[in-house]
C-alpha cells in the first residue's frame, strides 16, 4: 500500500515570498491534516479536513497560510508571504474513516532566509 | 496551560535499563491516547496505543488514568534502537490529535 505522499522534500525561500506543498494521503483516507513541526517542537495541527470540508483551523495563522482539498483527495498549503518563523518541517497525514491510527507523509523542510 | 505536557528530556540511560515517560493532558473530555515515536529527521509512527486496563506490547507498557489525565509509557530492557523521540498524543475529539512536544531518549552502550 503506498504511503502519505508530500512534494516538495525540501524548499528554501526568501522571506515574503510564496511556497505551495502539495499532499496526496492513502487512497481511502478521509480525514487529512496538515502539522507545522518547528525544531525541537512537537507537531503543531494547523488545519484538518474530513472529506473535503474543514473540521478545525482554530491554529491556522489566515492572514498568511490557506490550505484547501477541493475534490477530497490530494490537499495543498500555500504560506503567502512567508516569514522566518515559518521554518519548520511541514507533515501531511491521513487516517482511514473509523481509523485511529494517522500515517504521516515525510514531510516538507522549509527553510525562510 | 498547555493541552498536552510531558516530561522534559532528554534521558540518557545506559543498554538494558528501564525508563518511564509521563504525560498529561489538560482536555477531560478527551477521547483516546497515543504514543508515537519520531526518529531523527523522521516522520512520526504510532508505537502504541493507551487503554484504560494498560497495554503491554513486548518491552513497552503503557497506562492511562483518566482521573489524573496522566498516561505514562515504561520501556524495560532498553535497546541502542529505541533511541528516538517520543511523543504523547490526544485524542480531543473527532481525531483532532493534538501532540506533546517530545522526550527525547538517548540509550547510550
Amino acid at each position: 500500500e503506498a504511503g502519505v505522499a508530500q512534494s516538495p522534500r525540501y524548499k528554501i525561500i526568501e522571506k515574503r515570498q510564496s511556497v505551495a506543498f502539495w499532499c496526496n494521503p492513502i487512497s481511502g483516507h478521509a480525514t487529512l491534516y496538515w502539522y507545522q513541526q518547528i525544531l525541537g517542537q512537537g507537531p503543531k495541527l494547523l488545519i484538518q479536513f474530513q472529506n473535503n470540508g474543514v473540521v478545525d483551523d482554530s491554529q491556522l495563522p489566515k492572514d498568511r497560510f490557506s490550505a484547501e482539498r477541493l475534490k477530497g483527495v490530494d490537499s495543498t498549503l500555500k504560506i503567502q508571504p512567508a516569514k522566518l518563523e515559518d521554518s519548520a518541517v511541514y507533515l501531511c497525514a491521513s487516517i482511514l474513516t473509523g481509523g485511529t491510527e494517522a500515517f504521516f507523509g515525510q514531510g516538507t523542510r522549509l527553510t525562510v532566509v | 496551560r498547555k493541552e498536552v505536557e510531558q516530561d522534559p528530556g532528554p534521558f540518557n540511560v545506559p543498554e538494558g535499563a528501564t525508563v518511564a515517560f509521563n504525560c498529561t493532558y489538560s482536555n477531560s473530555a478527551s477521547q483516546s491516547f497515543f504514543w508515537y515515536r519520531q526518529d531523527c529527521r523522521k516522520e512520526p509512527k504510532l508505537l502504541m496505543s493507551v487503554y484504560s486496563s494498560g497495554n503491554e506490547d513486548g518491552r513497552f507498557t503503557a497506562q492511562l488514568n483518566r482521573a489524573s489525565q496522566y498516561i505514562s509509557l515504561l520501556i524495560r530492557d532498553s535497546k541502542l534502537s529505541d533511541s528516538a523521540t517520543y511523543l504523547c498524543v490526544v485524542n480531543l475529539y473527532g481525531n483532532k490529535l493534538v501532540f506533546g512536544a517530545g522526550t527525547i531518549l538517548r540509550v547510550k552502550s
